[in-house]
């Protein structure tokens, strides 16, 4: 099974805040990676696909880079909506993977 | 709208079974895999498999082959997971989502509301 990787497992920002997140899968899958934000007790909702591409309703500042092993996920300026936890996910060969998680915490 | 409406939570002895249904709508049932995904209390999240609804399909997660079930209802659109012979490490919320059956890139872009499920005597 590919082993996906997430750093930090949390972390503290303001509002305003430029906040990375990176995800290393433990083998090479391409742009088959995509990011979900979850919020408490609700359902993940997709941010970004193939890697890159944001998804339809999803605000701008949010982006995702990277390719074959390593990802990030970037919220150019934080929002108070945007405290959550996220989730990178691959798709390149099942069993499908997720990261374990990093979670956005207020400063 | 795309709708994905899960069954209501359950509470389930460990041994027993337990079935969840995933009533989808506002899109053509048949273009879109159902994948089932679960989430134990404060935990990340994890996936357990999936079914083509026009082919009735299914490739389950090793971990899950031998006690999951997951069969689809064209006729009314809506999805069955089951999973059988209940631990308390099953205690877990249950989402159901969809993948469409001719992305290049796959990705799940509508879910359910999520089905808590509790396994406790």
């Amino acid at each position: 099974d590919i082993q996906m990787t997430q750093s930090p497992s949390s972390l503290s920002a303001s509002v305003g805040d430029r906040v990375t997140i990176t995800c290393r899968a433990s083998q090479r899958i391409s742009s088959y990676l995509n990011w979900y934000q979850q919020k408490l007790g609700k359902a993940p909702k997709l941010l970004i696909y193939a890697a890159t591409r944001l998804q339809s309703g999803v605000p701008s500042r949010f982006s995702g880079s990277g390719s074959g092993t390593d990802f990030t996920l970037t919220i150019s300026s934080l929002q108070p909506e945007d405290f959550a936890t996220y989730y990178c996910q691959q798709s390149y060969i099942s069993p499908l993977t997720f990261g374990g998680g990093t979670q956005v915490e207020i400063k | 709208q795309v709708q994905l409406v899960q069954s209501g939570a359950e509470l389930k002895e460990p041994g027993a079974s337990v079935t969840i249904s995933c009533k989808t709508s506002g899109y053509t049932f048949t273009n879109y895999y159902i994948h089932w995904v679960r989430q134990a209390p404060g935990q990340g999240l994890e996936w357990m498999g999936t079914v083509n609804p026009s082919a009735a399909t299914t490739s389950y997660a090793q971990k899950f082959q031998d006690r999951v079930t997951m069969t689809s209802d064209t006729s009314t659109s809506t999805v069955y997971m089951a999973l059988s012979s209940l631990r308390s490490e099953d205690t877990a919320f249950y989402f159901c989502t969809r993948r469409a059956v001719f992305s290049l890139m796959p990705y799940f872009d509508y879910w359910g509301q999520g089905t808590l499920v509790t396994v406790s005597s």
